[in-house]
């Protein structure tokens, strides 16, 4: 079945570093999902990309969808402390299951003071 | 406006032990989805109901089911409990059922001794 990979697992940066996380899917996705998890906290959607090389900024957040629909980054520019969490893309699953969105395990972002 | 509210937000049990997990979605949305979060990995989809019907399941076995009342809240069941159920257990809700962007609760950390 579909699985959506993301790498690295773990970074540990120093503040004002720039910070990059990698989505690979092994399919065509019809859109991506980006999510933040704070430690100890929930999920919180952070953007949805729907076109073909779509890239679309939020600050200090740049998040772009590849051109084959089939990979995606997330790049954090001057990290700050805030921006600790787990970082997670997530995108629908082709099974035939139904609706169903299909999550990395995320990239684990360490910011040092 | 209230997010996603589940409850309870903690619970032991025992091997072999039912559950029964409660979540509201966010005032206007009727779809919600049901998530298992291992320690140090993604969410994996467990559920999605639209007007009380199911419209997605994941491989989970048949001890997890679930339904959705006329108030779009939403209960998830989990029968016979192993040890490998212990986890964090999200709920989303969204607008209209498919792939939309998901807003969780808080959710409820199960552990099985």
């Amino acid at each position: 079945g579909q699985q959506v990979m993301q790498i690295p697992q773990y970074q540990h940066v120093q503040e004002g570093e720039d910070f990059t996380t990698y989505c690979n899917s092994s399919t065509t996705l019809s859109n991506i999902q980006w999510y933040k998890q704070r430690p100890g906290g929930h999920p919180v959607f952070l953007i949805q990309l729907v076109k073909s090389g779509e890239v679309k900024k939020q600050k200090r957040l740049t998040f772009q969808f590849g051109e084959a629909k089939k990979n995606s980054s997330l790049h954090i520019t001057a990290t700050q402390t805030t921006d600790v969490g787990t970082y997670f893309c997530a995108g629908p699953s082709d099974s035939n299951s139904g609706y169903a969105l299909n999550f990395g395990k995320g990239t684990s972002l360490l910011v040092t003071p | 406006d209230a997010g996603v509210t589940q409850s309870p937000t903690h619970l032991i049990k025992t091997r072999g032990q039912h559950v029964t997990l409660r979540c509201s979605p966010i005032s206007g949305h009727k779809s919600v989805s049901w998530y298992q979060q291992v320690l140090g990995q993604g969410p994996q989809f467990i559920f999605q109901y639209y007007e009380k019907e199911e419209r997605g399941r994941g491989n989970f076995p048949d001890r997890f089911s679930a339904r959705q009342f006329p108030n779009y809240s939403s209960e998830l069941n989990v029968n016979a409990l192993l040890l490998g159920d212990s986890a964090l257990y999200l709920c989303a809700s969204s607008l209209v059922a498919g792939t939309q962007p998901q807003h969780f609760g808080d959710g409820t950390r199960l552990s099985i001794l």
